[in-house]
């Protein structure tokens, strides 16, 4: 299947800092991307879907000014946390689209002190 | 609403034994459904993807059977293994625009030396 890799893996930072996810797809062309949260022992909750070359659409309840979303490539997608608080800490997991199919990353975690 | 059950929420078995996972859809509108696996901590790996018109789809130990008209999927797993402990996650494409995927909470998989 396809790969798609996130970078960091792991994040640690202290409160009120702005922290960077980077999300590629290594061997396909991803023109629609998503961003996932998921809490311990829980089900992957959908943050975005972001589009190349447009804006991000969030879902209800997502703060769009907090979790900025860049897809400036077609292999590339950025999650920025703003002004990161420790209740923003979470396992970040991005996943590209490949025709029908959905592939996902190995997911970041991040811990905001 | 379209929403996604999963059935058992955790399941123990002994090496070698066949077992079936369940998942159920409340609207049968559906572009395709797809099996996911994920490790703790990690992000999710794609078993199987089942398009609409299809009733099962097979790869390797695992084979994935689709009843769209009932909202009903299972995950067939012969001969588990010790390796094949995980969290496995079902997850449906709506019909209509939407490219969200729609996850299942899951069922924890543990087969026992």
């Amino acid at each position: 299947g396809a790969v798609v890799s996130q970078h960091p893996s792991w994040v640690i930072c202290k409160s009120g800092t702005s922290v960077k996810i980077e999300c590629r797809s290594l061997d396909f062309q991803a023109t629609t991307m998503f961003w996932y949260r998921q809490f311990p022992k829980q089900s992957l909750m959908l943050m975005a879907t972001s589009n190349e070359g447009s804006k991000a659409t969030y879902e209800q309840g997502v703060e769009k000014d907090k979790f900025l979303i860049n897809h400036a490539s077609l292999t590339l997608s950025t999650l920025t946390v703003t002004s990161a608080h420790p209740e923003d800490s979470s396992f970040y997991i991005c996943s590209a689209r490949s025709f029908d199919e959905q592939f996902f990353g190995p997911g970041t975690r991040l811990t905001v002190l | 609403k379209q929403e996604v059950t999963q059935i058992p929420a955790a399941l123990s078995v002994p090496e070698g034994e066949n077992l079936v996972l369940n998942c159920s859809f409340t609207d049968s509108a559906i572009y395709n459904l797809q099996w996911f696996r994920q490790d703790p901590g990690k992000g999710l790996t794609s078993l199987l993807l089942i398009q609409s018109s299809q009733r099962e789809q097979t790869s390797g130990r695992l084979n994935a059977s689709l009843d769209k008209s009932s909202g009903r999927s299972t995950l067939y797993i012969a001969a588990s293994q010790p390796g094949d402990s995980a969290t496995y996650l079902c997850a449906v494409r709506i019909w209509g625009g939407s490219e969200k995927l729609v996850f299942g909470k899951g069922t924890k998989l543990t087969v026992n030396p």
